[in-house]
């Protein structure tokens, strides 16, 4: 199984909602992103999760959420998002490794949520 | 400051022809690059990675080239096909370091869009 699974596919909500998004994957890897993809840009990083604790922060507002339940499930609560929040959020997850193998870190994206705010 | 460039927006290339993507990057700290595809409001797909210790990698139809003086790599898909047609990412990371910080934080060009006609 090398898929990361993602729910809901497509999110609409208001600015005033509290909303989540799911992650899972089976594969054994200790390391979990949240990325976050505007039209026709790259995909930029949010969140870092390594060993189910939180190793990377991009300075994402405090109005983005995450969580890691356990190893195969990573959360992102949404509440008080903006209209430019809309976007697609994706979800990766990659083996981590204490040793030199650079090929542990190959992510594996999800199908993402398409998030609009309106 | 963008330390990924694909300067590239878009590429159209004849059926059973090849197709080079190219990208460049400025940071000397990456050792570590990947090429992603992906179709509309889909995640990202791993294609093919090098490892700064390598000029080359092929793995069927893709070949990845790193020339790392002129920090420059290169994607060669032959014979290009029409599935082919899709945006493709080049990413690069900085690997292990000693606090591990930058692990997973993959950096991502603006994305070539491949149109291959049949």
């Amino acid at each position: 199984d090398t898929e990361v699974t993602q729910t809901p596919k497509h999110l609409v909500m208001g600015m005033t909602n509290k909303k989540s998004l799911k992650c899972e994957q089976h594969m054994g890897h200790r390391a979990m992103y949240w990325y976050k993809q505007k039209a026709k840009k790259p995909p930029e990083l949010m969140f870092v999760y390594s060993y189910e604790k939180l190793s990377i922060n991009e300075s994402v507002p405090s109005r983005f959420s995450p969580e890691c339940p356990n190893s195969s499930l990573l959360n992102l609560h949404l509440h008080a998002l903006q209209p430019e929040d809309s976007a697609l959020y994706l979800c990766a997850s990659s083996q981590r490794a204490t040793g030199g193998d650079a090929t542990n870190e190959k992510l594996f994206f999800g199908s993402g949520t398409q998030l609009s705010v309106l | 400051d963008q330390q990924v460039k694909q300067n590239s927006p878009s590429l159209s290339v004849q059926e059973g022809r090849i197709s080079i993507l190219n990208c460049d990057y400025t940071n000397s700290m990456f050792d570590y690059f990947l090429w992603y595809k992906k179709y509309p409001a889909e995640g990202p797909t791993f294609l093919i990675s090098i490892s700064s210790i390598k000029d080359k990698n092929e793995d069927g139809r893709f070949t990845v080239f790193l020339n790392k003086s002129a920090k420059h790599l290169s994607l060669h898909i032959v014979p290009s096909q029409p599935g082919d047609s899709a945006v493709y990412f080049c990413a690069a990371s900085g690997g292990q370091n000693a606090g591990g910080t930058s692990y997973g934080k993959l950096t991502f060009g603006q994305g070539t869009i491949l149109t291959v006609h049949p």
